[in-house]
């Protein structure tokens, strides 16, 4: 079975913190995604990786970054965190095209 | 943003009855997924699409695509009250990026 770990399942960060989510896939996956999600909104693509060290961003990329230095692990970064940054963080993986494989989330409490 | 657009936001409807679900997107895509999501719960996959086909069936589900019309709808029926949660089209590009729409949430009546 595919597994896709998220490192935290809960965090509770200040404001302006720096905030590292980390995720791992052992299925040699080449994309990689994070997501937030909030009530209402859906899903939205925060940024998203076909390779190593390549990095696409997606619909919402303001105040986050990544780094994919190997091909099981996309790290999600907050820079500098703030409070509309908290949020239910899903990391997920797949072959392209292909069902996505989600971890178990990350929910972050920016006070 | 090629994020897919869910019509209706909600639908509420009775068991047996059948629930149908729109999705549309802005550019080309090379398949379309739809997801569901029980309250409080993980996304489970449902179906996948590619843009050269025009309709899949998984049990008592139906997805049509129509790449002219940049539309996808998802077909449940004979409805049960289990059926009841928050519905999802993702598009994906030729490249891999996979957006999702805001999502309709389906309760079914017993």
């Amino acid at each position: 079975d595919v597994k896709v770990t998220q490192s935290s399942r809960y965090l509770v960060k200040r404001t302006g913190e720096k905030v590292f989510l980390e995720c791992v896939q052992d299925m040699d996956h080449e994309n990689m995604f994070w997501y937030r999600q909030d009530p209402g909104l859906g899903l939205r693509l925060i940024y998203f990786s076909y390779d190593v060290k390549m990095k696409e961003k997606g619909d919402i990329p303001e105040g986050y970054s990544v780094s994919r230095e190997k091909k099981e692990r996309f790290s999600l970064i907050l820079e500098s965190a703030s409070t509309n940054q908290t949020s239910m963080y899903l990391c997920a993986s797949t072959i392209n095209p292909g069902e996505l494989f989600f971890g178990e989330g990350s929910r972050l409490t920016v006070l | 943003s090629q994020q897919g657009e869910e019509d209706p936001q909600a639908l509420s409807i009775q068991e047996g009855e059948n629930a149908t679900m729109n999705c549309s997107y802005k550019t080309s895509i090379n398949n379309l997924q739809w997801y569901r999501q029980n309250s409080g719960r993980g996304l489970v996959h449902l179906i996948l699409i590619r843009s050269n086909e025009r309709e899949k069936h998984s049990g008592r589900l139906r997805v049509t695509l129509d790449t002219s019309k940049k539309s996808s709808s998802l077909l449940i029926t004979a409805s049960r009250a289990a059926d009841t949660a928050s519905y999802f089209c993702v598009v994906g590009t030729s490249y891999g990026k996979l957006t999702f729409g805001q999502g309709t949430i389906l309760t079914v009546h017993p």
